[in-house]
């Protein structure tokens, strides 16, 4: 199965600072999205990345494919109160767009 | 509304009592997804449909388990004989395949096995 790690578990930024948050993979990856989900609520499409080297944005939030290392990464720059969530990547099953498997998921609080 | 919507949103039941949840999916959207997701942990798949037909299934989804989505729009989701462990955030998802925009998940239901 595949397996996803991400790194920090939980961050407590200070609003106006930059953050990232790391998806490593241990399986090829054919496709990573990011998903940000509010406390009890249910999870909200961000990107998805699928080149190696690929990179998008959306508002202040920047996500990176690197293929070779089986790893994105996830930055935010000038943080928000609103940025707070839990931030999930997840990827196909072996391409299996039907099928993800899901990271653990990284807990970001920004304090005003 | 034009999301994915599910019902109810929390459940609270007792250890041996059947439950069933609802799952409407975004009208246009062919496939269906359902996905539990228990506490600090990522959602885990359970199964899929493409229009009426149930694709795939977790081995997560033991015999008390059981999805439908009789007429290819909404789907159920029942648990018979609950059991503590069942006690999860239980999340349902809708897309076209399109995997650019992955998928448009509902705000989940969340199971309390008491």
């Amino acid at each position: 199965s595949q397996e996803l790690e991400q790194s920090p578990q939980s961050l407590i930024v200070q609003e106006g600072k930059n953050l990232t948050i790391n998806c490593t993979s241990s399986k090829t990856l054919y496709g990573l999205y990011w998903y940000k989900q509010k406390y009890g609520e249910g999870l909200i499409f961000l990107m998805m990345l699928q080149k190696g080297g690929e990179e998008k944005s959306h508002e202040k939030i920047t996500a990176k494919l690197d293929e070779k290392k089986q790893q994105s990464s996830l930055h935010i720059t000038a943080s928000q109160p609103s940025h707070a969530g839990i931030y999930l990547c997840g990827a196909d099953d072996r391409g299996n767009f039907n099928k993800f498997y899901f990271g653990s998921g990284t807990k970001l609080n920004v304090k005003p | 509304d034009t999301g994915v919507s599910q019902d109810p949103r929390h459940k609270i039941t007792k250890r041996g009592q059947n439950v069933t949840f609802r799952c409407d999916p975004i009208s246009e959207h062919n496939r269906l997804y359902w996905y539990r997701q228990t506490l600090g942990q990522g959602p885990e798949f359970l199964t899929y449909f493409q229009n009426e037909a149930q694709l795939e299934k977790s081995r997560l989804l033991s015999n008390r388990f059981s999805a439908e989505r009789p007429k290819g729009s909404f789907s159920t989701l029942e648990i018979q004989r609950t059991e503590q462990g069942d006690s999860a955030m239980y999340l349902c998802a809708s897309s076209l395949g399109d995997r650019t925009y992955g998928y448009t998940f509902g705000s989940g239901t969340r199971l309390t096995v008491v």
